[in-house]
């Protein structure tokens, strides 16, 4: 079955690295994704990873896979005020249900100045 | 474009109530899902459509609920009658299956429905 989950809180100072940690269930998973909700707004996605690859980097993301222990981790550099959001973990997987994505319950980054 | 757009923002009524949520996807988009989100359950697909048609609504909690898409622009999710534990943030997300066929969704503000 399919089953993402997340730790539910992470607090940090401002400029420091945050570290957002989920594992997953599904083996047959395609991509993994993150997706960041801000307050009042929609889930926007802010990186994917391809099931194939173990590491991919985006300006102040480093996305890390870990597909033995079934990991995933988001890595903020840097990280500032307003990276204070809730992330969410999800994961699609193959087979006939394209587009169905579990989504883990999301992670509160609170960022301190 | 203008993005996935739902109304209302903010709906607040009294359990037994008929509820209708409203959406209108990205143009072009072949998918659309509906997702409620909640403290203690986080966030669910209760249903998607691809090309209009649904596809998968087995997370739809009961026969109270209801989905439809009538055509590619607009969706409705009722609920008949409503109760106090429907209470969430209702989110429509759309999708695509072109390109790199990554299967981003884009979601909506969502729709808050407070039930009395």
């Amino acid at each position: 079955g399919e089953d993402v989950e997340q730790s539910l809180f992470l607090s940090v100072r401002e400029g420091d690295s945050s570290v957002i940690n989920c594992t997953y269930t599904d083996s047959s998973s395609t991509y993994l994704y993150w997706y960041k909700q801000e307050p009042g707004a929609g889930l926007q996605l802010l990186t994917y990873i391809f099931s194939n690859m173990d590491m991919k980097q985006d300006q102040r993301l480093t996305v890390l896979l870990n597909k033995k222990d079934k990991h995933l981790s988001l890595r903020i550099a840097d990280t500032q005020t307003g990276d204070s959001a809730i992330y969410f973990c999800a994961e699609k997987t193959g087979g006939t249900s394209y587009g169905k994505l579990t989504f883990g319950q999301g992670t509160i980054l609170t960022v301190h100045p | 474009d203008a993005g996935v757009i739902q109304s209302p923002r903010h709906e607040v009524t009294e359990m037994g109530q008929e509820v209708t949520l409203r959406c209108k996807p990205i143009s072009g988009h072949d998918y659309l899902f509906w997702y409620r989100q909640t403290m203690m359950r986080g966030l669910e697909l209760l249903i998607y459509f691809n090309n209009n048609v649904p596809i998968d609504d087995s997370g739809m909690p009961e026969d109270r609920f209801s989905a439809k898409m009538p055509n590619a622009s607009f969706s409705t999710l009722k609920i008949q009658p409503s109760e106090p534990r429907d209470s969430a943030v209702y989110f429509c997300a759309s999708s695509y299956v072109r390109g790199l066929y990554t299967g981003e969704l884009f979601f909506g503000e969502g729709s808050r429905l407070t039930v009395l």
